[in-house]
């Protein structure tokens, strides 16, 4: 059973420019987590999907940051005009049960994303 | 979810027991204690959780006292692979995991 897959590994892109992650969950798994890790610093959540569906985004910032879980495919993580502090690894995780359940969260290896 | 105090690094000597202890001295009835840990920047590894009872999987045991206030995290036998930064996180089931500071192992041979 493969783990949680994302891609790219690394993306460099230039300030101004958009950057997509993508989330591919464990097999039958239906609930997404982004998280975020700036340099030197712990992981902050950012946004939960179930598919088709945004659960909770409180931890997304308001401008330029989107997320889908579509029907078919994988999570994608957009953000729009990059800029230097959005410099950061991001990980996805997926679990077989959401709200309401005992269940651990699976991890993907993370994006390293680097804004030039 | 409550908040959880751990210390900022320990020690262990290959092979010995490490015990990681952990503070949730808010946690309340129905949240979880949950355990992951960071390998240098690996994506977070799931260890193991609870609610109440003592666990034990292939990797690891959970103390968690009768009060639920604390717990510890037991490696019984480390190796210089377990080195890395272990988090303890109190979590309402299903929602999403708060990350502190977490406790940085340095297994030593």
């Amino acid at each position: 059973n493969a783990g949680v897959m994302q891609n790219p590994r690394h993306l460099v892109r230039r300030r101004g420019q958009e950057a997509r992650l993508r989330c591919s969950p464990m097999k039958g798994h239906s609930h997404v987590y982004w998280y975020r890790q700036l340099p030197e610093e712990g992981l902050k959540f950012m946004v939960y999907l179930q598919k088709e569906n945004i659960i909770d985004e409180s931890g997304m910032p308001k401008e330029r940051f989107s997320a889908e879980f579509p029907k078919e495919g994988p999570s994608i993580l957009r953000i729009q005009q990059v800029v230097r502090g959005d410099s950061a690894a991001y990980f996805c995780a997926s679990s077989p049960f959401g709200q309401g359940s005992s269940n651990e969260q699976f991890f993907g290896p993370g994006t390293r994303l680097t804004v030039l | 979810d409550a908040k959880t105090t751990q210390p900022t690094s320990m020690d262990c000597a290959e092979g010995r027991a490490a015990n990681l202890p952990c503070n949730h001295s808010t946690i309340s009835g129905n949240e979880y204690v949950y355990w992951y840990r960071q390998i240098h920047s690996q994506g977070p590894q799931y260890i193991i959780h609870g609610l109440k009872n003592n666990e034990t999987n292939e990797m690891a045991s959970l103390i968690i006292t009768e009060d639920r206030k604390s717990s510890t995290l037991i490696l019984p036998h480390a190796t210089l692979r377990d080195t890395a930064v272990y988090y303890c996180i109190v979590n309402n089931a299903g929602n999403m995991l708060t990350f502190g500071g977490g406790t940085r192992l340095m297994v030593k041979p």
